[in-house]
């Protein structure tokens, strides 16, 4: 059975860094590629990036491209994603989520993490 | 980017009811398209990969059609478990976008 375990909800101060983590267990890490999905209260969806363990190659939207690092350690099937700089913006919850990854796409998302609540406060 | 549409953004329905929800795509996505099913506090959960296939044990009165541009998500026979939100997402081209979601109120 596949699960996803991230780390606790974080607050942060404007500036700063957060980096939360992901941990897949079932054995298939290695055969998807995982994304970071954030959703702000009450707001929808937002795709941020994401990494493809066996390729060792991530991809990052746009809009975070010089803030945010996807790495993952396969050893210990673990994805990380790091963002900096801070702002109020960026209080949401952050949700990993696993998928195929085909083409230079990342396909829809079978496996999610609980998520973790970020907040952003001074 | 591809922008998602989805309409409507609310709905009230009763147990027992047939609800449609519509998404739309700002350019034409073949059947790269999701529906995705929240609740308050849960990680979404993938019901139905491309356009109209169910995943595995989803529920059948779950259905979903379209292509191209338009797509739709069919409830029928609304159970209590079904009052949730619901999002739409394009996988076509990179990067992957939701709509903004519809919420099924009692």
């Amino acid at each position: 059975q596949v699960q996803l375990v991230q780390s606790g909800a974080e607050v942060k101060k404007p500036g700063s860094s957060v980096r939360v983590s992901c941990q897949a267990s079932g054995g298939i890490f290695s055969k998807y590629a995982v994304s970071w999905v954030r959703q702000a209260p009450g707001q929808g969806l937002e795709w941020m990036g994401g990494v493809i363990p066996s390729l060792t190659k991530t991809h990052s939207r746009q809009k975070f491209q010089d803030r945010v690092t996807f790495t993952a350690d396969e050893s210990t099937t673990t994805a990380y994603m790091e963002l900096n700089n801070v702002s109020s913006e960026d209080t949401a919850v952050y949700f990993c989520a696993l998928g195929f990854y085909g083409s230079g796409l990342f396909l829809p998302f079978d496996y999610w993490g609980q998520g973790t609540l970020v907040t952003v406060s001074s | 980017d591809i922008q998602m549409t989805q309409s409507p953004s609310s709905l009230s329905a009763s147990v027992g009811d047939r609800v449609t929800i519509t998404c739309r795509a700002s350019q034409r996505i073949t059947t790269q398209l999701s529906w995705y099913q929240q609740k308050p506090g849960r990680a979404p959960k993938l019901l139905i990969y491309p356009a109209s296939i169910l995943k595995t044990g989803v529920p059948a009165r779950f259905s979903g059609g379209g292509s191209g541009t338009e797509f739709t998500l069919t409830i029928a026979n609304l159970q209590p478990e079904d009052f949730a939100t619901y999002f739409c997402q394009q996988t076509y081209r990179s990067p992957p976008t939701f709509g903004r979601g519809t919420k099924v109120e009692i």
